[in-house]
């Protein structure tokens, strides 16, 4: 298997429930993000990690818990969230941590918050 | 703060014609630009990286230009065909940023009609 894959594609839960999203690269990098696509709204950077060490916090809410347990996995915890984080959920994984290789994204979760 | 912008919003065109997307960023101060294409339901795939230093990439049927003075850049589409349509995202790595944060625009949503 190769590249990003994201699993669950979808997941619908209630703002009381606690639910994990998970992201798997097989590429070799060292550098994994996730982003958040809301509908009508630019692609948003929510954590950067490199070599397992989270980088960047670009002003998540605490309800967003990322953990990333080595170079090849990357979770996002969800806990008591809002209708309003209802979007798609993206990984991706970048040779370098620098921003000077492409970043390889996966497919996404579809997340709906009942 | 940089901000980037991608316009139409949306193009319709037959096949076999040839199509320019723009997009624009307020702050000249770049590493990269980096052009990506989303299917629905999808992730985003890279199409062309331009490093600040560089003027255009080319990869089969797509040419993307950089004018980092004037803060723009162009994704031309040679012999365009259906399988061509998808939404076009153009994202900039600001040099303020040694994270690998990228800036996206909202994306161009093309049509290809047979």
């Amino acid at each position: 298997e190769t590249g990003v894959t994201q699993t669950p594609r979808h997941l619908v839960m209630g703002m009381t429930n606690k639910k994990s999203l998970k992201c798997e690269q097989h590429l070799g990098h060292n550098a994994m993000y996730w982003y958040k696509q809301s509908a009508k709204k630019p692609l948003e950077l929510m954590f950067v990690y490199n070599f397992k060490e989270q980088t960047e916090n670009n002003s998540v809410p605490s309800r967003f818990s990322p953990e990333c347990p080595n170079s090849s996995h990357l979770f996002l915890h969800l806990h008591t969230l809002q209708p309003e984080d209802s979007a798609l959920y993206l990984c991706a994984s970048s040779q370098d941590a620098e921003g000077l290789k492409p970043q390889h994204f996966g497919d996404g979760t579809r997340l709906s918050i009942l | 703060k940089q901000e980037v912008t991608q316009i139409p919003a949306a193009l319709s065109v037959p096949e076999g014609e040839n199509l320019v997307l723009n997009c624009s960023f307020t702050d000249s101060a770049i590493y990269n630009l980096q052009w990506f294409r989303q299917d629905p339901g999808k992730g985003l795939t890279s199409l062309l990286l331009i490093q600040s230093s560089q003027r255009e990439q080319t990869s089969g049927r797509l040419n993307a230009s950089l004018d980092k003075s004037s803060g723009r850049s162009t994704l031309y589409i040679a012999a365009s065909q259906p399988g061509d349509s998808a939404t076009y995202l153009c994202a900039v790595r600001h040099i303020s940023s040694n994270t690998g944060k990228l800036i996206f625009g909202q994306g161009t949503t093309l049509q290809v009609k047979p």
